[in-house]
């Protein structure tokens, strides 16, 4: 089945240490958006791409970067992790069209010691 | 801008009782609008979508919704909740010229046998 792809769904990372989250999806949408979920709240969007053209949200911090190599991947990286930065992170997919619904992987929950 | 509200953190229901998620919105343009489900350490599952035609629109599991225009309100419902239908309900709305989505808080749903 076509579908989005997160890994791992578990991390554990120290404080201070990078880390980095995978996405990859089999539905060859262009767009892919990761979102950060904070204790069954709603999903704050981080950033999202239309196939290579990268969309970085105002409020974002710096810390937080993305790479996306081709269609079928997409990385989240966090350069210093802090310990308000333990969330589930949401990676989504869509076509270009403002009409058509995300499709979401299961999450990877970000653990910080 | 565009914003969606959804006012209750929590519905209860008994099994078999119908169900209702309120949902209202704010946009500039045309709404698009969505809805979703979150199983507990599960990413979002999209249910059904409103873009235009028909107020009342079906979607997965048996859930429909309601688009009112005047009332500027999409709430989810279902004719006999089931407990499996227990989860984080969210709804989010795009305008026709926005490049993202914004989502609700998201509603508990708890379905008791």
């Amino acid at each position: 089945d076509a579908m989005v792809i997160q890994n791992p769904r578990y991390q554990v990372t120290q404080f201070g240490k990078p880390v980095t989250l995978s996405c990859s999806q089999t539905l060859n949408h262009n767009v892919m958006y990761w979102y950060q979920q904070k204790s069954s709240q709603a999903p704050k969007l981080l950033f999202h791409y239309y196939d290579k053209d990268f969309n970085n949200e105002a409020d974002t911090p710096d810390n937080f970067q993305s790479r996306r190599p081709n269609t079928s991947f997409c990385f989240l990286d966090i350069r210093s992790p802090g310990l308000g930065d333990a969330a589930m992170y949401l990676c989504a997919t869509s076509i270009l069209d403002r009409t058509y619904e995300q499709y979401f992987g299961p999450g990877t929950r970000l653990t910080v010691t | 801008a565009q914003s969606v509200a959804q006012p209750e953190d929590q519905v209860n229901v008994a099994e078999g009782n119908p169900l209702t998620v309120k949902c209202t919105y704010s946009v500039s343009g045309n709404p698009y609008l969505f809805w979703y489900v979150q199983y507990p350490n599960r990413g979002l599952q999209f249910l059904l979508k409103y873009i235009t035609g028909d107020n009342l629109v079906k979607g997965s599991y048996g859930f429909e919704a309601e688009f009112n225009k005047s009332q500027t309100s999409f709430h989810l419902k279902k004719p006999s909740a089931l407990v499996s239908d227990s989860a984080l309900y969210f709804c989010a709305v795009r305008d026709t010229n926005a490049g993202k989505s914004t989502f609700g808080d998201g509603t508990t749903l708890t379905v008791k046998p």
